[in-house]
C-alpha cells in the first residue's frame, strides 16, 4: 500500500497563477482532508470530505477549492495564488468511523512569489 | 473555535534525557492522538488515546489521556538522536475526523 501520496513535492507559482494539488490514498478510506501547515501555526484545516460527492470548509477555505469525485482523490485548486498561500500542503485521510486518527502524505511545499 | 495549547514550543536535550510535553484545553475532548512529523515528511501517528484515563506506550514513548478530558502529556524516555522532530497534540470532540484539532508542534532537538 502507497498510502496518502502527493504530488508534486515541490512547487512554484507566480501570483495569479492557478495549480492544482493532487492527493490520492489507496486505503478506502471515506475521509479526506487539506491542511496547510505555517511556522508558528501548527496544521490548520483548509477543507475536507466525508466522502465522494461531498466537501465542506475548514478553518481556512478562501482561496482554494476541492472536489471529491472518486475515493481515492481528492485535489485541491488554488484558481489565483497569492502569496500569502505559499505554505507546505498536507492531505490526510482516515476511515471516517468516530475517532479514527488520520494517516498523512508527505506534503506538498507551495511557494508563490 | 477549540484550541490547543502545547507546550513546550521548543526544547534541546542532551541524548538519554527524559522528555516530557503536554497540550491543554478549555474544551473537552473524545480523543487524544500525538503525531511525529520529521523534516520533509508528513505527520506519523505515535500514539491515540480514547478514555480518560487511559496511560499507553509505544517503546520509549507513554502518553496520558487526561481524567478531565482537557488535556494529554507525552514522555518520551532516555532520548536518542533519531527521537528529533516535532511532535504535534491533537484532540477530537464529537464527530468526524474534521473536528480533529492540533496544537502548535514541540520542536525537539537532540544533542548526541
Amino acid at each position: 500500500n502507497a498510502g496518502v501520496t502527493q504530488t508534486p513535492k515541490f512547487q512554484v507559482l507566480k501570483t495569479g497563477q492557478s495549480m492544482t494539488l493532487q492527493c490520492a490514498q489507496d486505503m478506502n478510506h471515506e475521509y479526506m482532508s487539506w491542511y496547510r501547515q505555517d511556522p508558528g501555526m501548527g496544521l490548520r484545516l483548509i477543507h475536507y470530505s466525508v466522502g465522494a460527492g461531498i466537501t465542506d470548509q475548514g478553518e481556512v477555505p478562501n482561496g482554494y477549492n476541492v472536489s471529491r469525485s472518486t475515493t481515492e482523490d481528492f485535489p485541491l485548486r488554488l484558481l489565483s495564488a497569492a502569496p500569502s498561500q505559499t505554505s507546505v500542503y498536507f492531505c490526510a485521510s482516515s476511515p471516517g468511523t468516530g475517532s479514527s486518527p488520520l494517516h498523512f502524505g508527505n506534503g506538498t511545499r507551495l511557494t508563490v512569489t | 473555535g477549540q484550541q490547543l495549547n502545547q507546550s513546550p514550543q521548543s526544547m534541546f536535550i542532551q541524548e538519554g534525557e527524559d522528555v516530557s510535553m503536554n497540550c491543554t484545553s478549555s474544551s473537552i475532548f473524545n480523543t487524544w492522538l500525538w503525531y511525529k512529523q520529521e523534516p520533509g515528511e508528513g505527520p506519523v501517528l505515535l500514539i491515540a488515546l480514547y478514555k480518560a484515563g487511559e496511560l499507553t506506550s509505544n517503546g520509549r514513548l507513554t502518553a496520558q489521556f487526561g481524567i478531565t478530558r482537557k488535556d494529554s502529556f507525552l514522555n518520551i524516555s532516555a532520548s536518542i538522536p533519531s527521537d528529533v522532530g516535532i511532535y504535534f497534540c491533537a484532540g477530537q470532540g464529537k464527530g468526524g475526523s474534521e473536528k480533529l484539532v492540533f496544537g502548535k508542534g514541540t520542536k525537539l532537538t537532540v544533542n548526541p
